[in-house]
């Protein structure tokens, strides 16, 4: 039962242009978020979280908005740079000693 | 500061077998989580180990165990290997909780 979804294996994005990366989530008890990077050979590191209190957190070229009605989070990155490919995850928890982790969003910033 | 170290990075079993993986978290970082990452299946979190006891569990089967030992260090067991056990075994520290995870680079196992 996968209650954090990313519907988007791949994405390509040509350089300078924006990133939209996408999750879902079913359960409506989740009331913290977080984004993941992920290079090969190397652990996932933290990018940018919000709170259900918030729908839109910034952090220099990183945005993410939150749409508790729809139960969807996404990652705007912005501009896009070739270092920025990676695979991205999203994450939620409402207890935020347990979180959920979507499939991934591989994504390729080509020069 | 030292970040959070996996032992070993890659480990080959045979079916059957059991293994243990090492954690040692950040100083001063008295939470343990362990995640297992499949293709396909995102990260599966399996634990979560706050001074030395067991405060939360994902549904995996009890093949899994894990434990924390007072230096806040952390082993994670799976015994009766299976082929479908084969994945990247991430751990993560945080002071207190999930709230600002750290993760180690972890640890690719391969079940044959």
């Amino acid at each position: 039962d996968q209650q954090v979804k990313q519907n988007s294996p791949s994405l390509s994005v040509q350089e300078g242009r924006i990133s939209i990366l996408n999750c879902d989530y079913t359960n409506s008890m989740f009331d913290y978020f977080l984004w993941y990077k992920k290079y090969p050979a190397e652990g996932p590191t933290f990018l940018i979280s919000i709170s259900s209190i918030k729908d839109k957190n910034e952090d220099g070229r990183f945005t993410v908005f939150l749409n508790k009605s729809a139960k969807h989070l996404s990652l705007h990155i912005v501009p896009s740079q070739p270092g920025d490919s990676a695979v991205y995850f999203c994450a939620a928890s409402s207890t935020g000693n347990q979180f959920y982790f979507g499939t991934g969003t591989s994504l390729t910033v080509i020069p | 500061k030292a970040g959070v170290t996996q032992t070993p990075r890659y480990l080959i079993k045979t079916r059957g077998q059991q293994v243990t993986l090492s954690c040692s978290p950040i100083s001063g970082h008295r939470s343990v989580s362990w995640y297992q990452q499949t293709p396909g299946q995102g990260l599966q979190f399996l634990f979560e180990y706050f001074s030395e006891t067991q405060r939360n569990k994902g549904n995996f089967p009890g093949r899994f165990s894990g434990r924390q030992f007072s230096n806040s260090r952390s082993e994670m067991n799976v015994s009766t290997l299976e082929l479908g056990d084969s994945a990247l075994y991430l751990c993560a520290s945080s002071p207190r909780g999930g709230y600002g995870y750290t993760f180690g680079s972890g640890t690719r196992l391969t079940v044959v």
